[in-house]
Order: C-alpha cells, then structure tokens, then sequence
C-alpha cells in the first residue's frame, strides 16, 4: 500500500516569507496529487490538485505545487505567506486503486 | 448543492459503549470515505464505500464498522469503544477523484 510522508510537522514562519512544504509518495504507479488545507475550526478543505500535465499546478490563495515524478514528491509553496494562511496542510495521494491516503499534516503557524 | 453534513458533531461516550456517527454526502456522489483525525496522526484513513458496497478498507481493529444505504448515506459503527479512540471522525464524499469534506464528529470516550 502506498504511504504519505510529510517531514515537516510544524513550520513557523513570519508574514511575508516564502513557504515550501515537503509531500513524498511511496507508490511507484499512475498518481493523483493533492493539497487539502485545514483552517482553524473550518473544514478541510482542497488547495490545488494534480492529475496530469503540466506539473507545476496553481491552486487558491497563491499557493502553487510542483509534482516531480523522479523524487515521488509534491512541494507546496508560497512566495510570500500571510497571517492568515495559519492552518494545518494535508497532502494527498489516490492512486489508479481510487485509494486516496494521506499525510499526517503540517501545522503551520504565520506571526504577524 | 448542499455539502456533506455530519451528526451529531459532538459526542461523549464511555469506555465499552457502542456509538454510530451518519454521514450525508453530497447529492449525486456515490462514494464515502471515512477518516479518524487525531493530532500527529493526520488522516488514518477507515473505510470506503461506494454503491452500498465496502470497496476499501484501512487499517483498523474490527470493532470499527460501517455501511452505506441506497441513498449513499453512510453510518459508521464504533463497539466496545475505547479511550483512543477519542479523535475527530470526518466523512467525504466524491463523484471522481476530489473529495469533499464534512465538519466532522468530534468523539470523546472517558
């Protein structure tokens, strides 16, 4: 079965700093790529997804991804986060099985 | 559309206690997931149902069960409850491959 790791557990980050989230994927087949964002007391919620293309994908709030296929990996990033972007990040894959997993979250906390 | 609703939002029960959480997904989708959300776990995924058939299943202990109704509304069971398995439950649902969220279950078990 296909795993999510996602390395960095809680990134604290002033307003106006660049933002770059790691998300690695163990399954070596035809993927679905996706970054869920969870506000505080809000539901999750999706950010941006990949599903074939080109593999730099654009998403809400100027968050974007970058899908490499040789490091297995789906980096979200920001050029420059706001307060408000305070929430916790999910990355998930769904393989051609529809097996949709993800990681176990990034907490990220935005000082004004 | 209406999104996917989830009852009751808030739950305390007993260790040993038994407890069933609905789920409604958004209409036309056929598929429901279910999910335990607990701090540095992220998302353990539970089980997916789809046409009233459990077409996945994760990595949980029996006593977590569900089921899906012609309706694609979705129950799942929790038996003999246990403290850990106080966590945030989240059901979603999907047509293709985006999955929409609900607000949750939020269960404690003392």
């Amino acid at each position: 079965a296909q795993s999510v790791s996602q390395h960095n557990h809680h990134v604290i980050l002033s307003e106006a700093a660049s933002l770059e989230l790691g998300c690695n994927y163990s399954y070596g087949g035809t993927v679905n790529l996706f970054w869920y964002v969870q506000y505080p007391g809000q539901h999750l919620q999706l950010l941006l997804k990949y599903f074939s293309g080109d593999p730099l994908v654009k998403g809400i709030k100027g968050f974007e991804a970058e899908f490499i296929k040789s490091k297995f990996s789906f980096n979200l990033r920001k050029p420059s986060v706001q307060w408000s972007d305070t929430a916790e990040y999910f990355c998930a894959v769904n393989d051609n099985n529809n097996d949709m997993r993800f990681g176990a979250g990034t907490r990220l906390t935005v000082k004004p | 559309k209406a999104g996917v609703t989830q009852t009751p939002r808030y739950l305390i029960k007993t260790r040993g206690q038994q407890v069933t959480l609905s789920c409604s997904p958004i209409s036309g989708h056929r598929s429901v997931s279910w999910y335990q959300q607990t701090p540095g776990q992220g998302l353990q995924f539970l089980f997916e149902y789809f046409s009233e058939t459990q077409r996945n299943k994760g990595n949980f202990p029996g006593r977590f069960s569900g089921r899906q109704f012609s309706n694609s509304r979705s129950e799942m069971n929790v038996s003999t409850l246990e403290l850990g398995d106080s966590a945030l439950y989240l059901c979603a649902s999907r047509e293709a491959y985006e999955q929409y969220f609900g607000p949750g279950t939020r269960l404690t078990v003392t």
